[in-house]
Protein backbone atom coordinates (compact mmCIF):
# COMPACT_ATOMS: atom_id res chain seq x y z
CA UNK A 1 0.00 0.00 0.00
CA UNK A 2 1.39 3.54 -0.65
CA UNK A 3 1.46 5.32 2.33
CA UNK A 4 3.59 8.24 4.23
CA UNK A 5 4.36 8.39 7.69
CA UNK A 6 5.03 11.78 9.40
CA UNK A 7 6.27 10.01 12.99
CA UNK A 8 6.04 13.02 15.33
CA UNK A 9 3.03 14.93 15.32
CA UNK A 10 4.84 17.83 17.46
CA UNK A 11 8.79 19.08 17.55
CA UNK A 12 9.49 21.87 19.87
CA UNK A 13 13.03 23.21 19.16
CA UNK A 14 14.54 26.21 20.35
CA UNK A 15 15.46 29.58 17.86
CA UNK A 16 19.01 28.72 15.84
CA UNK A 17 18.40 24.78 16.82
CA UNK A 18 18.69 22.27 13.71
CA UNK A 19 15.65 20.71 12.65
CA UNK A 20 14.71 17.57 11.63
CA UNK A 21 11.21 16.41 10.16
CA UNK A 22 11.00 12.74 9.56
CA UNK A 23 8.88 10.92 6.85
CA UNK A 24 8.84 7.69 5.47
CA UNK A 25 6.71 6.39 2.43
CA UNK A 26 5.76 3.05 1.22
CA UNK A 27 5.72 3.03 -2.70
CA UNK A 28 6.21 0.62 -5.44
CA UNK A 29 8.33 2.51 -7.76
CA UNK A 30 10.67 5.19 -8.29
CA UNK A 31 8.28 8.08 -6.16
CA UNK A 32 8.17 11.66 -6.70
CA UNK A 33 7.93 13.48 -2.86
CA UNK A 34 7.00 16.82 -1.61
CA UNK A 35 7.30 19.04 1.60
CA UNK A 36 4.06 21.16 1.98
CA UNK A 37 3.87 23.92 4.84
CA UNK A 38 1.15 25.53 6.20
CA UNK A 39 1.28 28.80 8.32
CA UNK A 40 -0.82 30.38 10.66
CA UNK A 41 -3.93 31.12 9.04
CA UNK A 42 -2.42 30.62 5.83
CA UNK A 43 -3.39 27.79 2.94
CA UNK A 44 -0.76 25.07 2.29
CA UNK A 45 2.11 25.76 -0.16
CA UNK A 46 4.88 23.81 -1.73
CA UNK A 47 8.06 24.17 0.12
CA UNK A 48 10.12 21.65 -2.12
CA UNK A 49 10.16 18.96 -3.98
CA UNK A 50 12.40 16.38 -4.58
CA UNK A 51 13.22 16.39 -8.04
CA UNK A 52 14.09 20.49 -8.12
CA UNK A 53 16.67 19.34 -4.97
CA UNK A 54 16.66 23.03 -4.04
CA UNK A 55 17.18 24.86 -1.08
CA UNK A 56 14.25 26.48 0.41
CA UNK A 57 14.06 28.82 3.17
CA UNK A 58 17.48 27.40 4.53
CA UNK A 59 15.55 23.77 4.27
CA UNK A 60 16.62 20.86 2.21
CA UNK A 61 15.54 17.15 1.79
CA UNK A 62 17.23 14.49 0.32
CA UNK A 63 15.30 11.46 -1.19
CA UNK A 64 16.86 7.77 0.35
CA UNK A 65 15.53 4.93 -1.84
CA UNK A 66 17.42 2.56 0.75
CA UNK A 67 15.58 3.98 3.41
CA UNK A 68 12.53 5.17 2.08
CA UNK A 69 12.66 8.70 3.30
CA UNK A 70 12.23 12.24 2.73
CA UNK A 71 13.47 13.97 5.99
CA UNK A 72 13.58 17.66 5.39
CA UNK A 73 15.74 19.21 7.33
CA UNK A 74 17.52 22.90 8.42
CA UNK A 75 20.62 23.79 10.42
CA UNK A 76 19.33 26.75 12.12
CA UNK A 77 15.85 27.12 13.14
CA UNK A 78 13.80 30.58 13.19
CA UNK A 79 11.04 31.65 14.99
CA UNK A 80 9.00 32.12 11.45
CA UNK A 81 9.76 28.50 10.75
CA UNK A 82 6.69 27.72 13.41
CA UNK A 83 3.85 26.18 10.94
CA UNK A 84 2.32 22.61 9.91
CA UNK A 85 4.49 20.46 7.68
CA UNK A 86 3.31 17.93 5.84
CA UNK A 87 5.21 15.60 3.37
CA UNK A 88 3.42 13.78 0.27
CA UNK A 89 3.75 11.49 -2.24
CA UNK A 90 2.99 11.73 -5.94
CA UNK A 91 0.85 8.67 -6.49
CA UNK A 92 -0.34 6.88 -9.87
CA UNK A 93 -1.36 7.96 -13.47
CA UNK A 94 -3.45 10.86 -12.28
CA UNK A 95 -0.79 12.26 -9.67
CA UNK A 96 -2.89 12.15 -7.12
CA UNK A 97 -0.93 13.16 -3.79
CA UNK A 98 -1.02 11.47 -0.41
CA UNK A 99 -0.16 13.27 2.57
CA UNK A 100 1.06 12.17 6.41
CA UNK A 101 -0.80 13.16 9.09
CA UNK A 102 1.66 16.46 9.31
CA UNK A 103 4.31 17.32 12.11
CA UNK A 104 3.95 21.02 13.85
CA UNK A 105 7.04 22.43 14.07
CA UNK A 106 7.45 25.02 17.07
CA UNK A 107 9.74 27.15 17.28
CA UNK A 108 10.97 28.81 20.85
CA UNK A 109 12.95 32.67 21.07
CA UNK B 1 -1.79 35.68 -4.45
CA UNK B 2 -1.89 32.43 -5.81
CA UNK B 3 -5.29 32.28 -7.75
CA UNK B 4 -6.79 29.51 -6.20
CA UNK B 5 -10.29 30.73 -4.43
CA UNK B 6 -12.72 28.34 -2.75
CA UNK B 7 -16.20 29.87 -1.57
CA UNK B 8 -17.77 29.49 0.78
CA UNK B 9 -15.09 29.75 3.66
CA UNK B 10 -17.32 28.14 6.05
CA UNK B 11 -20.55 26.35 6.30
CA UNK B 12 -22.89 24.52 8.66
CA UNK B 13 -25.64 21.93 7.36
CA UNK B 14 -27.83 19.68 8.87
CA UNK B 15 -27.14 15.48 8.53
CA UNK B 16 -29.43 14.23 5.29
CA UNK B 17 -28.92 17.85 3.52
CA UNK B 18 -26.43 18.30 0.14
CA UNK B 19 -23.90 20.44 -0.12
CA UNK B 20 -22.10 22.13 -3.29
CA UNK B 21 -18.41 23.67 -2.62
CA UNK B 22 -16.92 25.99 -5.18
CA UNK B 23 -13.62 26.55 -6.38
CA UNK B 24 -12.11 29.02 -9.01
CA UNK B 25 -8.58 27.73 -10.39
CA UNK B 26 -5.82 29.48 -11.46
CA UNK B 27 -6.17 30.61 -15.44
CA UNK B 28 -4.39 27.78 -17.73
CA UNK B 29 -4.37 25.10 -14.67
CA UNK B 30 -6.44 22.55 -16.49
CA UNK B 31 -6.33 20.07 -13.28
CA UNK B 32 -8.30 20.27 -10.20
CA UNK B 33 -8.31 18.09 -7.55
CA UNK B 34 -10.33 18.03 -4.21
CA UNK B 35 -8.88 16.84 -0.74
CA UNK B 36 -10.86 16.27 2.48
CA UNK B 37 -8.60 17.09 5.77
CA UNK B 38 -10.46 15.96 9.21
CA UNK B 39 -9.01 17.75 12.18
CA UNK B 40 -5.54 16.53 12.99
CA UNK B 41 -4.87 14.68 9.81
CA UNK B 42 -3.77 15.51 6.16
CA UNK B 43 -5.54 15.66 3.38
CA UNK B 44 -6.84 12.39 1.67
CA UNK B 45 -7.55 12.93 -2.02
CA UNK B 46 -11.45 12.56 -2.84
CA UNK B 47 -11.45 12.82 -7.00
CA UNK B 48 -9.43 14.74 -9.61
CA UNK B 49 -10.53 16.21 -13.28
CA UNK B 50 -8.73 17.21 -16.39
CA UNK B 51 -10.40 19.14 -18.94
CA UNK B 52 -13.93 18.38 -17.12
CA UNK B 53 -13.41 15.07 -16.79
CA UNK B 54 -12.47 12.80 -13.69
CA UNK B 55 -9.90 11.19 -14.27
CA UNK B 56 -8.85 9.66 -11.01
CA UNK B 57 -11.20 8.83 -7.73
CA UNK B 58 -10.18 8.11 -3.80
CA UNK B 59 -11.32 6.02 -1.22
CA UNK B 60 -14.98 8.42 -1.14
CA UNK B 61 -18.60 7.30 -1.87
CA UNK B 62 -20.35 8.00 -4.99
CA UNK B 63 -22.51 10.47 -3.06
CA UNK B 64 -19.29 12.70 -3.21
CA UNK B 65 -19.10 14.03 -6.66
CA UNK B 66 -17.25 16.78 -8.94
CA UNK B 67 -17.82 18.60 -12.20
CA UNK B 68 -15.05 20.99 -13.73
CA UNK B 69 -16.32 23.38 -15.96
CA UNK B 70 -14.07 25.56 -19.33
CA UNK B 71 -13.83 28.64 -17.07
CA UNK B 72 -11.34 26.83 -14.36
CA UNK B 73 -13.48 26.87 -12.18
CA UNK B 74 -15.09 23.19 -10.15
CA UNK B 75 -17.48 22.08 -7.95
CA UNK B 76 -17.71 19.68 -5.10
CA UNK B 77 -21.08 18.03 -4.29
CA UNK B 78 -21.80 16.34 -1.74
CA UNK B 79 -25.19 14.17 -1.10
CA UNK B 80 -27.01 12.66 1.89
CA UNK B 81 -24.55 14.84 4.72
CA UNK B 82 -23.25 12.43 7.81
CA UNK B 83 -21.51 13.83 10.62
CA UNK B 84 -18.06 12.14 9.72
CA UNK B 85 -18.21 14.87 6.10
CA UNK B 86 -17.38 17.35 8.82
CA UNK B 87 -14.22 18.89 7.39
CA UNK B 88 -12.06 21.10 5.76
CA UNK B 89 -11.93 21.04 1.73
CA UNK B 90 -9.22 21.50 0.02
CA UNK B 91 -8.98 22.47 -4.07
CA UNK B 92 -5.76 22.26 -5.89
CA UNK B 93 -4.69 22.64 -9.24
CA UNK B 94 -2.23 22.09 -11.53
CA UNK B 95 -0.98 23.65 -14.81
CA UNK B 96 0.43 20.08 -15.66
CA UNK B 97 1.25 16.74 -14.12
CA UNK B 98 4.40 16.64 -12.40
CA UNK B 99 3.69 19.97 -11.29
CA UNK B 100 3.35 21.29 -7.53
CA UNK B 101 -0.11 21.57 -6.67
CA UNK B 102 -1.39 25.12 -5.78
CA UNK B 103 -3.76 24.84 -3.02
CA UNK B 104 -6.80 27.44 -2.38
CA UNK B 105 -7.98 28.01 1.70
CA UNK B 106 -10.37 25.64 1.78
CA UNK B 107 -13.98 25.39 3.31
CA UNK B 108 -14.84 24.42 6.20
CA UNK B 109 -17.72 22.22 6.05
CA UNK B 110 -19.77 21.38 9.73
CA UNK B 111 -22.44 19.06 9.91
CA UNK B 112 -24.66 19.06 12.51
Amino acid sequence: AQRVTQPEKLLSVFKGAPVELKCNYSYSGSPELFWYVQYSRQRLQLLLRHISRESIKGFTADLNKGETSFHLKKPFAQEEDSAMYYCALVSGGYNKLIFGAGTRLAVHP
Amino acid sequence: ETGVTQSPTHLIKTRGQQVTLRCSSQSGHNTVSWYQQALGQGPQFIFQYYREEENGRGNFPPRFSGLQFPNYSSELNVNALELDDSALYLCASSFRDGDGYTFGSGTRLTVV
